[in-house]
């Protein structure tokens, strides 16, 4: 069955660097990415992989190992802005996602 | 920017009324999707469209209906609202082209409470 595991909360403090981690199973694997989603609003795209290896985008950077179903997503000089849920979601066959429950991140001061 | 737009934001209603939520975009984005999430849950898909006349089920079994009569529209129905259909319900959309990423673009939400 298709599964995707990631933790329900973490916390850091302003300027630090976080660690989302994302495994998951699934059949038919096109793709991992992970989506910004603030409280009430609609999530937004941060990042995409579908070949092994780290993409770096900014403060954000995102790493696939296909072969170990595993991801994670590296947040550098932590804002308070950034506080979010943190969706890790993989396209199976063409173009359908499933999604991480996601990971809920509180930045203190 | 995503130019994709929810209608009504907020709705609030009583049980066996006859509701539609409304999805519009303007990207040209042949790819549509309704995900329905509950707080703190994962989005799941109940919905998608591969362009105008086509629309399937998603995983996640709905009551719900879709119509897709023009590629900027795609509408989704509940005939008969149950408090258990009581969640948000997200529109997405993306492009068709391959070779890229096609990642999916999100409307802001409805919030529906059903009484």
């Amino acid at each position: 069955g298709q599964n995707i595991d990631q933790p329900t909360e973490m916390t850091a403090t302003e300027g630090a660097i976080v660690q989302i981690n994302c495994t998951y199973q699934t059949s038919g694997f096109n793709g991992l990415f992970w989506y910004q989603q603030h409280a009430g609003e609609a999530p937004t795209f941060l990042s995409y992989n579908v070949l092994d290896g780290l993409e770096e985008k900014g403060r954000f950077s995102s790493f696939l190992s296909r072969s170990k179903g595993y991801s994670y997503l590296l947040l550098k000089e932590l804002q308070m802005k950034d506080s979010a849920s943190y969706l890790c979601a993989v396209r199976y066959n063409t173009d359908k996602l499933i999604f991480g429950t996601g990971t809920r991140l509180q930045v203190f001061p | 920017e995503a130019d994709i737009y929810q209608t009504p934001r907020y709705l609030v209603i009583g049980t066996g009324k006859k509701i539609t939520l409304e999805c519009s975009q303007t990207m040209g984005h042949d790819k549509m999707y309704w995900y329905q999430q509950d707080p703190g849950m994962e989005l799941h898909l109940i919905h998608y469209s591969y362009g105008v006349n086509s629309t399937e089920k998603g995983d996640l079994s709905s009551e719900s209906t879709v119509s897709r009569i023009r590629t900027e529209h795609f509408p989704l129905t509940l005939e008969s609202a149950r408090p258990s259909h009581t969640s948000q319900y997200l529109c997405a959309s993306s492009d068709r082209g391959l070779g890229f990423v096609n990642e999916q673009f999100f409307g802001p939400g409805t919030r529906l409470t059903v009484l």
